[in-house]
């Protein structure tokens, strides 16, 4: 079954700087790449997704990159703020409205 | 704003205990997940159904752990009897042919 590698566990940037959390997958029927944040006391949350035919999809300061062939895909967090702090999960489902796969999760700190 | 509603918020229990955690998710979304979440293990997929069918129930622990659709309204989610081990925050999530939309997750402690 499909197996998604998430790392760093833990990443603290300071606030207006870059962050960048990387994921495999082992799945090559793999297709659909979402993105959750959760905060604290709350369920995760959607905040972008890539499908397989796209590379690259920008949302304001967030953008997610895609690698089909090495299997890699990344979440990219520009000018980041307070309110970036939370835990993101990246997931691999082969088919849209299937199940999803997640990752780990990485805690991501932005320090004043 | 439509979202997906979980109930209790919070459960303690003694163990032995039989625990009903409820969904209701989205009007109209035919899809509905049922994730497990803890430090160890991260999110854990239990249970998924599509049109009130259930698709694929690997993950979940079939001696003890059952879960069912009496309407499209309403999901559940029952351990018995609850062990100390089953203690984590119960996510339900509802689509429709698409992206996932999670409740806020019921809390279970079992002593």
């Amino acid at each position: 079954g499909e197996n998604v590698e998430q790392h760093p566990s833990t990443l603290s940037v300071q606030e207006g700087d870059s962050a960048v959390i990387k994921c495999t997958y082992s799945d090559s029927a793999s297709n659909y790449f979402p993105w959750y944040k959760q905060e604290l006391g709350k369920g995760p949350q959607l905040i972008i997704d890539i499908r397989s035919n796209v590379g690259e999809k920008k949302d304001q300061r967030i953008a997610v990159t895609l690698n089909k062939t090495a299997k890699h895909f990344s979440l990219h967090i520009t000018e980041t703020q307070p309110e970036d702090s939370a835990v993101y999960f990246c997931a691999a489902s082969s088919h849209l409205g299937d199940k999803i796969i997640f990752g780990k999760g990485t805690r991501l700190h932005i320090l004043p | 704003d439509a979202r997906v509603t979980q109930t209790p918020r919070d459960k303690v229990t003694e163990m032995g205990q039989e625990v009903t955690m409820r969904c209701q998710p989205i009007l109209g979304h035919n899809t509905v997940f049922w994730y497990r979440q803890t430090m160890m293990q991260g999110l854990e997929l239990l249970a998924y159904f599509r049109n009130r069918a259930p698709l694929d129930d690997s993950g979940m622990p079939k001696d003890r752990f059952s879960a069912e659709m009496p309407d499209a309204t309403l999901a559940t989610l029952k351990i018995q009897p609850s062990e100390p081990r089953d203690s984590a925050v119960y996510f339900c999530a509802s689509a429709v042919g698409g992206e996932q939309y999670f409740g806020p997750g019921t809390r279970l402690t079992v002593t």
